[in-house]
């Protein structure tokens, strides 16, 4: 099966930058993937890292490194709308399965 | 173009009760997968369908079951329902089955009382 390890929480302030990342164990996977939740809202897509690297999406970056089993989304210039929960995935390609992180619950202060 | 649709958004049922749930996909897509979100637990796959087959189950009990339609409609089915089952069941569609991005629903909140 899969693990996905995220941060429980993060706070930051406003105009700030900041990085949630995701650890992970898994025996092959076709990419790891970023969902954005807020409260009471559905999981909207942010980005996906097919490839090692960095993929930019305006103030959102992901960064994913499959030698060191690691991922990380970016989050620049912070606005209090971002508060929300954030959410690492990968699709196995061994049995073709979703698996998300428990999430990262992201605050962010004035 | 119209988003997933589930229905109901909120549901309220007792134990050893059953509950059926529905997931209307973005128009085109044929890839339906259903999750269980508790504060707990995250985001647990629960299966997936595509064009009517089932491709993937999680682990999770026999209790829980679906069915894809020709329309790509989907449902989910909850047999016997236990206090622990309470929880927000989320729909979410992609064109293809192996597309990583997934279009989520507002989902359904599930209270078993």
């Amino acid at each position: 099966g899969q693990s996905l390890e995220q941060p429980s929480e993060v706070t930051a302030v406003e105009g700030a930058i900041v990085q949630i990342n995701c650890t992970y164990q898994t025996s092959g996977f076709y990419g790891l993937s970023w969902y954005q939740q807020h409260d009471g809202g559905a999981p909207t897509f942010l980005s996906y890292n097919a490839l090692d690297g960095l993929e930019e999406t305006g103030r959102f970056s992901s960064f994913l490194s499959r030698s060191d089993s690691y991922g990380y989304l970016l989050l620049q210039e912070l606005q209090m709308k971002d508060s929300a929960s954030y959410f690492c995935a990968v699709r196995d390609n061994n049995f073709n399965k979703f698996y998300f992180g428990s999430g990262t619950k992201l605050n962010v202060k004035p | 173009k119209a988003g997933v649709t589930q229905t109901p958004r909120y549901l309220i049922k007792t134990r050893g009760q059953q509950v059926t749930l529905s997931c209307s996909p973005i128009s085109g897509h044929r890839s339906v997968s259903w999750y269980q979100q508790t504060p707990g637990q995250g985001l647990q796959f629960l299966f997936e369908y595509f064009s009517e087959t089932q491709r993937n189950k999680g682990n999770f009990p026999g209790r829980f079951s679906g069915r894809q339609f020709s329309n790509s409609r989907s449902e989910m089915n909850v047999s016997t329902l236990e206090l622990g089952d309470s929880a927000l069941y989320l729909c979410a569609s992609s064109f293809r089955d192996r597309n990583t991005e997934a279009f989520f629903g507002q989902g359904t909140r599930l209270t078993v009382v």
